[in-house]
């Protein structure tokens, strides 16, 4: 199975900051990586799939980036909107595996 | 409106049986291969399985620690998506989604996810 590691698991910002998360696969997956937010109570929410490619809908601060076993999802100007936890997935192949997660919390 | 909406969860014994209902509307689900992703409290998504269309055979994938004990089906004439859990153990508590690729119908990119159904395994 495709490990997917994501880092930090958990991190504080302020509004206005600019946040990365990593997510790092233990082979490569080419570009086939998903990008999800999810808020408490609620269903995950599709931000970016291949990559880097953005959901409709979906505002231009955030964007992802990277291929092979390295990724990256950046939110330009933390909104206060965007507190909420991310997750990455791999696309590649079943079974298909998710990121542990990383909680975007207010500083 | 295109929504998935997942029925059938609640509390069931450690060995019991629960089976999981998702019905979809709007949108063609004949043609879509379905999926189940389920979130322990307070833990991660974990991918649980999926069902290909029956113009892909309709065959089924399962994640590890639910194969043998897990079934996926589908009825299209109902436009209902099914998850049969048998052997339950208290690891299995958690939130249940069904999930699709709304662009692709045979893709990985989940963009239509119904509420959730939580179930709950516990003596």
């Amino acid at each position: 199975d495709i490990q997917m590691t994501q880092s930090p698991s958990s991190l504080s910002a302020s509004v206005g900051d600019r946040v990365t998360i990593a997510c790092r696969a233990s082979q490569s997956i080419s570009t086939c990586v998903n990008w999800y937010q999810q808020k408490p109570g609620k269903a995950p929410k599709l931000l970016i799939n291949a990559a880097a490619s953005l959901q409709s809908g979906v505002p231009s601060r955030f964007s992802g980036s990277g291929s092979g076993t390295e990724f990256t999802l950046t939110i330009s100007s933390l909104q206060p909107e965007d507190f909420a936890t991310y997750y990455c997935q791999q696309c590649y192949t079943t079974p298909l595996t998710f990121g542990g997660g990383t909680k975007v919390e207010i500083k | 409106e295109v929504q998935l909406v997942e029925s059938g969860g609640g509390l069931v014994k450690p060995g019991g049986s629960l089976r999981l209902s998702c019905a979809a509307s709007g949108f063609t689900f004949t043609n879509v291969w379905m999926n189940w992703v389920r979130q322990a409290p307070g833990k991660g998504l974990d991918w649980v399985g999926r069902i290909r269309s029956k113009t892909n055979g309709g065959t089924t994938e399962y994640a590890a620690p639910v194969e043998g004990r897990f079934t996926i089906s589908r009825d299209d004439s109902k436009n209902t998506l099914y998850l049969q859990m048998n052997s339950l153990k208290t690891e299995d508590t958690a939130v249940y989604y069904c999930a699709m690729d709304l662009k692709r119908l045979d893709g990985s990119d989940f963009d239509l996810w119904g509420r959730g159904t939580l179930v709950t395994v516990s003596s």
